[in-house]
């Protein structure tokens, strides 16, 4: 099965600052990605999937590329609201693994 | 609305089975692949399983870690989707979400979770 590794596990951030999460894949799985937030207490939120694409309604200081088996998240200009556990996660075939999460605070 | 309600979770004795139930409502139900995600306390996010539509034969899969013990099902007549769950062991203690895969192959769509807790 491949496997999703997120980095870092965690990251501490002052507003305003510029955020990067990775996703990599352990074999290539094209675009067949999804970046999911998570705030404390809530669902989970899709906010883009195919790797670059934003869901509707979702701020565009978020964006994700990458294809094949590395991929990031941006937030361009943190926000409070942004606080939460970001997720990645594959679906080009079962089993649809998520990747371990990436917690986001505010410094 | 657009909406997934879960139902069935609650407290049961290692060994023992639950069904838990997905109600969907403001889309298309009998047309979505619908998945299982469950998420321990204070942990990461675990696809369960899934199922898809009736035109792809209704095929299922399941994570290593339930093959053999969770089953999942569903009712197109009640816009409604099952996984029953035996066999249970205590690390299966955890949030069960039910989420539609959407045309873009991403769940869109989250019922708001239930609560299942296998302790003796």
């Amino acid at each position: 099965d491949i496997q999703m590794t997120q980095s870092p596990s965690s990251l501490s951030a002052s507003v305003g600052d510029r955020v990067t999460i990775t996703c990599r894949a352990s074999q290539g799985i094209s675009n067949y990605l999804a970046w999911y937030q998570q705030k404390p207490g809530k669902v989970p939120k899709l906010i883009i999937y195919a790797a670059s694409t934003l869901q509707s309604g979702v701020p565009s200081r978020f964006s994700g590329s990458g294809s094949g088996t590395d991929f990031t998240l941006t937030i361009s200009s943190l926000q409070p609201e942004d606080v939460a556990t970001y997720y990645c996660q594959k679906y080009n075939s079962a089993p649809l693994t998520f990747g371990g999460g990436t917690k986001v605070e505010i410094k | 609305e657009v909406q997934l309600v879960e139902s069935g979770g609650g407290l049961v004795q290692p060994g023992g089975s639950l069904k838990l139930s997905c109600a969907a409502s403001g889309f298309t139900f009998s047309g979505s692949a619908m998945h299982w995600v469950r998420q321990a306390s204070g942990k990461g996010l675990e696809w369960v399983g899934r199922i898809r539509s009736k035109v792809n034969t209704y095929a299922t899969a399941y994570a290593a870690s339930v093959e053999g013990r969770f089953t999942i099902s569903r009712d197109d007549s009640k816009n409604t989707a099952y996984l029953q769950m035996n066999s249970l062991k205590t690390e299966d203690t955890a949030v069960y979400y039910c989420t539609r895969l959407s045309s873009q192959y991403a769940f869109d769509i989250w019922g708001q979770g239930t609560m299942v807790t296998v302790s003796s």
